[in-house]
């Protein structure tokens, strides 16, 4: 069965410090695994992805993720906290589903409190 | 430019009403799905279709049904809104064969 855990349901950080969100995921296939962004009272905001292609994953803002298949792991890394990035993160594997279809199974979500 | 709407962006209800949730894409994209948020769950898939008069049933989806007519629309019904029905609605669509999904903006739908 597939499934996404994200270990840390809060994570508080200081402003300048580095960001570690982490995300294990099981699979039975090779998955391609997405980071999300949620600032309050918005909507979803692709952050990054990884589909087999060179690892880590660089994305918007800063951020980054290593996908460690030995580990079952794609957590998501930023070296210096900002404010703004003060939200809910979403880890998520798409997985084959029926007839060339895939799926999302969303983690239960990691929010990042900035501290000044 | 292309892209994915939902309406109403806010809803409130009574216990016991009909609610229907607008999505809307213009991608042309086959699949089209509906998911609810609520604290400590994540995003839970409701229901999802992968093609005009293709609907399935998701992980949640008791007291919801959908239908789809045509590609670009695919809304989602409350048929007797209960409070346990309070959440934040979201629709999203994929290419067919893609492993990427888009997401719309969100609803909020409060059940009193």
């Amino acid at each position: 069965a597939q499934s996404v855990t994200q270990l840390d349901s809060h994570v508080s950080v200081s402003e300048g410090t580095p960001v570690l969100l982490r995300c294990n995921y099981s699979s039975s296939y090779s998955p391609s695994l997405f980071w999300y962004v949620q600032h309050p009272n918005k909507g979803l905001q692709l952050l990054l992805k990884y589909t087999s292609a060179a690892t880590p994953v660089k994305g918007i803002n800063g951020f980054e993720a290593e996908f460690k298949k030995s580990e079952t792991s794609f957590h998501l890394t930023k070296p210096s906290a900002h404010m703004s990035d003060a939200a809910e993160y979403f880890c998520v594997v798409s997985v084959p589903f029926t007839s060339g279809t895939y799926k999302y199974i969303f983690g239960t979500g990691t929010r990042l409190k900035v501290l000044a | 430019d292309a892209e994915i709407t939902q309406s109403p962006r806010h809803k409130i209800t009574e216990t016991g009403r009909q609610v229907t949730l607008a999505c809307h894409q213009t991608w042309n994209h086959n699949n089209m799905f509906w998911y609810r948020q609520d604290l400590g769950h994540g995003l839970r898939l409701i229901h999802y279709s992968y093609g005009v008069q293709d609907t399935n049933k998701g992980e949640v989806s008791d007291g919801y049904s959908v239908s789809r007519s045509n590609t670009e629309d695919l809304p989602l019904t409350l048929e007797s809104a209960a409070s346990s029905q309070t959440s934040v609605y979201f629709c999203a669509s994929s290419e067919l064969g893609s492993n990427e999904q888009f997401f719309g903006p969100g609803t909020r739908l409060t059940v009193l």
